[in-house]
């Protein structure tokens, strides 16, 4: 457990359905950050939140968007969904981790759009 | 962020050390170099990061040249669990500012019995 939670695990969805991705970050953390890994791709990065407030915007579409809630989780919501959009969605937090900065990502969303 | 290239694919025996290469030769002074893994699927995790000085933790060892351009990653015994997409990425440090990690295309690993 990395100390990230993701939920659910798998989603399948029809084309234009609207979804919602969940993240929970490592207790104490104050960012999240958001990726995409579509088939046999690289890490795309999406968005970044912290502490509720976003702070850098990656090869996000339009159709997509997010938030980070006082508690400090993050929801990423996913909308008019195209058979593109099928990939896994991780998340990740940040922070000082006994002295040191780190990253650590949860184990991520596999979303199906059929 | 400075860039940074690593070859695509590498493959090693196991039981042996596997040493994965990056270049960073843009590197800037206040720039640490860190290193992921991401086993098929799954979520990319941490092995180890540095700013100039070597080091090592129970994964691995890594080694950057005195000029910073460039460090190894190394696996001292790798096993077939090792086999995965490594990535080197390069990173400041602002605490709290914009400071997400962007992920090139890695190193393929492939461990061999």
């Amino acid at each position: 457990d990395s100390g990230v939670t993701q939920t659910p695990k798998h989603l399948i969805t029809a084309t234009g359905q609207r979804v919602t991705l969940r993240c929970s970050p490592r207790s104490g953390d104050l960012s999240v950050y958001w990726y995409q890994q579509s088939l046999d791709q690289g890490l795309q990065f999406l968005i970044q939140y912290y502490n509720g407030e976003e702070r850098a915007k990656g090869n996000i579409l339009e159709r997509f968007s997010a938030q980070q809630f006082p508690d400090l989780h993050s929801e990423l919501n996913l909308s008019s969904l195209e058979l593109g959009d099928s990939a896994l969605y991780f998340c990740a937090s940040s922070g000082y981790y006994r002295g040191s900065y780190g990253y650590t990502f949860g184990s991520g969303t596999r979303l199906t759009v059929v | 962020d400075a860039k940074t290239t690593q070859p695509t694919s590498m493959d090693c025996a196991e039981g042996r050390a596997a040493n994965l290469p990056c270049n960073h030769s843009t590197i800037s002074g206040n720039e640490y170099v860190y290193w992921y893994r991401q086993i098929h699927s799954q979520g990319p995790q941490y092995i180890i990061h540095g700013l100039k000085n070597n080091e090592t933790n129970e994964m691995a060892s890594l080694i950057i040249t005195e000029d910073r351009k460039s460090s190894t990653l190394i696996l001292p015994h790798a096993t077939l669990r090792d086999t995965a997409v490594y990535y080197c990425i390069v990173r400041a440090l602002y605490g709290g500012a914009t400071n997400k990690l962007i992920f090139g295309t890695g190193t393929l690993l492939a461990v061999q019995p």
